[in-house]
C-alpha cells in the first residue's frame, strides 16, 4: 500500500467552528507532514512529525493544532480559523528525512 | 533568504515533442533536489530526484540535470504526452525534514 489517505475531501466551516483533518498511511513511514497550498502556489510546510514527535513547526498560528496519535495517523485540529486560511491542506509521509515524500490528495478547506 | 524559483510559469508543447522545465535555486547548501508533478485535484506526485553528488539522472522518459555552478535544475520530458499536462514543482532539501518548493510551471500539451 503506497497511498496516503486524507479525510474529508472537502470541508466548509465557520470561523467559530472546531473541526479536524485526518491523514493516514500504512507504508511504515516515520515522518509525516502537513502542508498548506493556496491556489496557483506551491505547497508550504506547516508541521513535521518524526517518530510521532513534533520536529518542525513553521511558526504556524495556534489556531492550527497538529497531533500524531500513532505512527500511521496524523491529525490537524482547526479552531477559530480565518477566511484567509481557506486552502488545500496536504498531508505527506516519507521513510526518512532526505527522501521523496508521498502526498495525499488533500482536503479542500473553505472558511466562511 | 532561501528560494527556489522557476524561469517560466507556463510552458506549452506539442504532443510528441520534448519538454524542458527549468528551475533556479539559491541555497548552495541544498544537497537533494526533487521534481514533483501535480495534476488538478490531486496532491503532488514524485517524479525523479537527484543528489548534489550527481549532475544527471534518468528515469522513464524523464531526465533531471543539476548544475551546481549556476544553481540550476532542469527536468526534461521526452515525447511529451497529454497525460503529462500538470503543474511541475522543483523542490530542494538541505539535509533535514524541510523541503522548499519552487513556484511551479504549468505544462500544457497540445494534441
Amino acid at each position: 500500500d503506497t497511498e496516503v489517505t486524507q479525510t474529508p475531501k472537502h470541508l466548509v466551516m465557520g470561523m467559530t467552528n472546531k473541526k479536524s483533518l485526518k491523514c493516514e498511511q500504512h507504508m511504515g513511514h516515520r515522518a509525516m507532514y502537513w502542508y498548506k497550498q493556496k491556489a496557483k502556489k506551491p505547497p508550504e510546510l506547516m508541521f513535521v512529525y518524526s517518530y510521532e514527535k513534533l520536529s518542525i513547526n513553521e511558526s504556524v498560528p495556534s489556531r492550527f493544532s497538529p497531533e500524531c496519535p500513532n505512527s500511521s495517523l496524523l491529525n490537524l485540529h482547526l479552531h477559530a480559523l480565518q477566511p484567509e486560511d481557506s486552502a488545500l491542506y496536504l498531508c505527506a509521509s516519507s521513510q526518512k528525512k532526505v527522501d521523496e515524500q508521498f502526498f495525499g490528495p488533500g482536503t479542500r478547506l473553505t472558511v466562511l | 533568504g532561501e528560494s527556489v524559483g522557476l524561469h517560466l510559469p507556463t510552458l506549452s508543447v506539442q504532443e510528441g515533442d520534448n519538454s524542458i522545465i527549468n528551475c533556479a535555486y539559491s541555497n548552495s547548501a541544498s544537497d537533494y533536489f526533487i521534481w514533483y508533478k501535480q495534476e488538478s485535484g490531486k496532491g503532488p506526485q514524485f517524479i525523479i530526484d537527484i543528489r548534489s553528488n550527481m549532475d544527471k539522472r534518468q528515469g522513464q522518459r524523464v531526465t533531471v540535470l543539476l548544475n551546481k555552478t549556476v544553481k540550476h535544475l532542469s527536468l526534461q520530458i521526452a515525447a511529451t504526452q497529454p497525460g503529462d499536462s500538470a503543474v511541475y514543482f522543483c523542490a530542494e532539501n538541505t539535509g533535514g525534514f524541510k523541503t522548499i518548493f519552487g513556484a511551479g510551471t504549468r505544462l500544457f500539451v497540445k494534441a
